[in-house]
């Protein structure tokens, strides 16, 4: 199994509500990423997990919550996001954490916030 | 920021036409990879190349590095219209990896 399963595909949301992003892995990977991608741009890095740790946040706001419940799961909690938080939001993995390793991605969840 | 460049932002060719796409960088590089996004979609990795290689290939992949002009290109050989998509260069650095801004290419039949 080669695959990272993202669910789900299409989110629409308002500004008030809470949902959750949903990522699994079954490769043993160790490091899983949560990147969010607009149209025509390339992903930007939100979240690094390594060995189900918090390792980078990159000054993500505080709408957007991690968490790892164990090595082959990964969400993105998401509270009071604003319409430019809709992306495309892509979780991926990795053997270990590390600029050698390849990402596996998900098909990606694509977020509307109204 | 060690994102990389790539260049031509789009490109359209016909099927069975070579694509070239290159990538600069401004830093100094573990590694920098490849990866092909189709419309909407994950990336998928096509290739990685080390800092102390010069030259790889897959299948009708060939990717090249230079270290000196801190660049690399890309090139599918013998395109298909499956090979439209982005493409994407991906520069490792301390920790993390920082994804270029993506070549569209076109592929017609």
């Amino acid at each position: 199994d080669t695959e990272v399963t993202q669910t789900p595909k299409h989110l629409v949301m308002g500004m008030t509500n809470k949902k959750s992003l949903k990522c699994e892995q079954h490769m043993g990977h160790r490091a899983m990423y949560w990147y969010k991608q607009k149209a025509k741009k390339p992903p930007e890095l939100m979240f690094v997990y390594s060995y189900e740790k918090l390792s980078i946040n990159e000054s993500v706001p505080s709408r957007f919550s991690p968490e790892c419940p164990n090595s082959s799961l990964l969400n993105l909690h998401l509270h009071a996001l604003q319409p430019e938080d809709s992306a495309l939001y892509l979780c991926a993995s990795s053997q270990e954490q590390g600029t050698n390793e390849k990402l596996f991605f998900g098909s990606g969840t694509q977020l509307s916030v109204l | 920021s060690q994102q990389g460049e790539e260049d031509p932002q789009a490109l359209s060719i016909q099927e069975g036409e070579n694509a070239t796409m290159n990538c600069s960088y401004k830093t100094s590089i573990n590694n920098l990879q490849w990866y092909r996004q189709n419309s909407g979609r994950g990336l998928v990795h096509l290739i990685l190349i080390r800092s102390n290689e010069r030259e790889k290939h897959s299948g009708r992949l060939r990717v090249t590095l230079d270290t000196s002009k801190k660049s690399s290109s890309l090139l599918i050989t013998a395109s298909r219209a499956a090979d439209t998509a982005s493409y994407f260069c991906a520069i490792s650095g301390y920790s993390t990896l920082t994804f270029g801004k993506g070549t569209m290419l076109l592929v017609s039949p």
